[in-house]
């Protein structure tokens, strides 16, 4: 699975748009993006996922760019109840592939009041 | 419908000792994944069960082992327990394997300590 990059922290304001970065520069054709979060000492949680175009659900929207070698997660309207570490993760899909996850060390998205 | 479920929730062993942990999928899942967290070496794959069958191991010791009944429910077992071993292990599952549109559902975990 290829190899994702995203910075270790961010803050946003509660209340604004949260754009959180995942560089994926190695994706393959077959691979998709999938994004994840972590509260604190709980059990991640499914946020979003997609393989060429955007995506938007009743929690975040995914943008991912043309060539594929970058996604942003945006959080429309963050709250506190959003601080968690968000994880950008990317695998192949197929009738032999695995549902294995690599879980990379995520974004540490705090959002103050 | 209920989420996946783990239990315990907490567990505490001494060294050499061994423990088994166990998990139930979401109903209709026939895909159960086993993952360690710990704060040094982050969120790991230990193995992934389907219809019974391991299908993909990471890279952990001998120690570490599961299975998975015919209902879907699945256990995992570590041996001659370390202090290492200390940490969050949590289960995830799944409707199929390996489908692109194959979201995982995680449960809460098992914390265990080891002293």
């Amino acid at each position: 699975d290829a190899k994702t990059t995203q910075p270790t922290s961010m803050d946003c304001a509660e209340g604004r748009a949260a754009n959180l970065p995942c560089n994926h520069s190695t994706i393959s054709g077959n691979e998709y993006v999938y994004w994840y979060r972590q509260i604190h000492s709980q059990g991640p949680q499914y946020i979003i996922h997609g393989l060429k175009n955007n995506e938007t659900n009743e929690m975040a929207s995914l943008i991912i760019t043309e060539d594929r070698k970058s996604s942003t997660l945006i959080l429309p309207h963050a709250t506190l109840r959003d601080t968690a570490v968000y994880y950008c993760i990317v695998r192949v899909a197929g009738n032999n592939a695995g549902n294995m996850l690599t879980f990379g060390g995520g974004t540490r998205l705090m959002v103050k009041p | 419908k209920a989420g996946v479920t783990q239990t315990p929730r907490y567990l505490i062993k001494t060294r050499g000792q061994q423990v088994t942990l166990s998990c139930s999928p979401i109903s209709g899942h026939r895909s159960v994944s086993w993952y360690q967290q710990t704060p040094g070496q982050g969120l790991q794959f230990l193995f992934e069960y389907f219809s019974e069958t391991q299908r993909n191991k990471g890279n952990f010791p001998g120690r570490f082992s599961g299975r998975q009944f015919s209902n879907s429910r699945s256990e995992m077992n570590v041996s001659t327990l370390e202090l290492g071993d200390s940490a969050l292990y949590l289960c995830a599952s799944s409707l199929q394997l390996g489908m692109g549109n194959n979201e995982q559902f995680f449960g809460p975990g098992t914390r265990l300590t080891v002293l």
